[in-house]
Order: C-alpha cells, then sequence, then structure tokens
C-alpha cells in the first residue's frame, strides 16, 4: 500500500532557530517527492521537488535531501521566521507512463514563536 | 496568467443536501486531481479527470462524482451530505501530457460545512 509518514506531528520554535522535518514513504514505483508549504486554510504551494537521482536541493531557507535507498526526505527550514508557521506536507507522485498519482502524508504543523 | 480557482470558497449545507464544487485549471493544464482534506489531515485523493473522463478513485464512495468540461473546468458533487463531509476540498491541476516531474498547482480550496 502506497504511504507516506510525516514526523513530527507537530513542532515549535523560536524565531531563527533551525528545525528539521521528516518524511518516509513507501510508494511504487517511485516518480518525485515534492515538499508543499500549506498556510492555513489556503491550497499547498511548491516549496520544493526531488527526484530519484537527487539527494539535496534548496530553495532559499528550504533544504529538502532524498535518500532513495531508505525512501527518506527531510526539510531543513534554516534561521525561521514567523511565516514560517504552516503545514508542510511530503507528497510523492507514483506512477508511470503518463498515469501519476499523488500521495500525500498528513503534515507537519510548524509555529514559529516570536 | 490565472492559478488554480475554485468557487465558492466557503459554503454551509444541511446533512442530506447535494452540493457542487467548481474549479478552473492552471492555463495550459489538461488534468483536475480532487482532494478531500479534513482539520488537521493531510488531503485524500478523491479523483482524477482527464479528457471529460474519470481517469482514477481513491476511496470514496459513489455520493462523490464528477465532471470535466472541454475548456478542462470541472465540477465536484457530492450528494446526501453527511456531517463527515465537511472538509476543505481542494482541486489540483496537471498537464497530463507533460514531463515525468509535472507539477500539480493547487486552488485556494472549498471550505465546505455540512450541519
Amino acid at each position: 500500500k502506497n504511504q507516506v509518514e510525516q514526523s513530527p506531528q507537530s513542532l515549535i520554535i523560536l524565531e531563527g532557530k533551525n528545525c528539521t522535518l521528516q518524511c518516509n514513504y513507501t510508494v511504487s514505483p517511485f516518480s518525485n517527492l515534492r515538499w508543499y508549504k500549506q498556510d492555513t486554510g489556503r491550497g499547498p504551494v511548491s516549496l520544493t521537488i526531488m527526484t530519484f537521482s537527487e539527494n539535496t536541493k534548496s530553495n532559499g531557507r528550504y533544504t529538502a535531501t532524498l535518500d532513495a535507498d531508505t525512501k527518506q526526505s527531510s526539510l531543513h527550514i534554516t534561521a525561521s521566521q514567523l511565516s514560517d508557521s504552516a503545514s508542510y506536507i511530503c507528497v510523492v507522485s507514483a506512477g508511470d507512463s503518463g498515469t501519476y498519482k499523488y500521495i500525500f502524508g498528513t503534515g507537519t504543523r510548524l509555529k514559529v514563536l516570536a | 496568467d490565472a492559478g488554480v480557482t475554485q468557487s465558492p470558497t466557503h459554503l454551509i449545507k444541511t446533512r442530506g443536501q447535494q452540493v457542487t464544487l467548481r474549479c478552473s485549471p492552471k492555463s495550459g493544464h489538461d488534468t483536475v486531481s480532487w482532494y478531500q482534506q479534513a482539520l488537521g489531515q493531510g488531503p485524500q485523493f478523491i479523483f482524477q479527470y482527464y479528457e471529460e473522463e474519470e481517469r482514477q478513485r481513491g476511496n470514496f464512495p459513489d455520493r462523490f462524482s464528477g465532471h470535466q468540461f472541454p475548456n478542462y473546468s470541472s465540477e465536484l458533487n457530492v450528494n446526501a451530505l453527511l456531517l463527515g463531509d465537511s472538509a476543505l476540498y481542494l482541486c489540483a491541476s496537471t498537464q497530463r501530457a507533460g514531463a515525468k516531474n509535472t507539477e500539480a498547482f493547487f486552488g485556494q480550496g472549498t471550505r465546505l460545512t455540512v450541519v
């Protein structure tokens, strides 16, 4: 069964601190993995995409890693800001030959305090 | 370039009623997927439409149905509403014929409350 699990469920940090969010997946056939940021009541917005051959990718203060062997990904946020408060959802795309399905994790709710 | 637009943004319905939600995909996209997101949960896949046909379906009852129009816009219909249908309904558009790593763009969602 295709599954995406994220940890922790929620996290509270002080502004300026770093944090790391985890994503473990069992998806086949694996196509790519994306991290999305979802503000409360809004649609998810893509932060970064990781393909099978990529280990690390950065987008500003966000750095994603992917270990395809252990089927784990992490999202590291550096020097957090109040605006980083949101849910972060790991989404794995499964499929090939033009038919893809997105499997969503339940997300990590991050709260950044001043 | 308009992104994915959904309407209405909020909706309150009574148990047993029927509801229709609408989605216009991003320009250039031809595939629309619908998701249900309960409070505090990740989005759950309902179904996907391409070329006006349902191509994939998640684990949702037949009360959930959809339609895609020639202009690629889509509707999600839910019959015999239950309290448990209260959720944020998200629409995502992709380009089916695009590259393997095509990005899904999401709308802002429709917040449905069933009372």
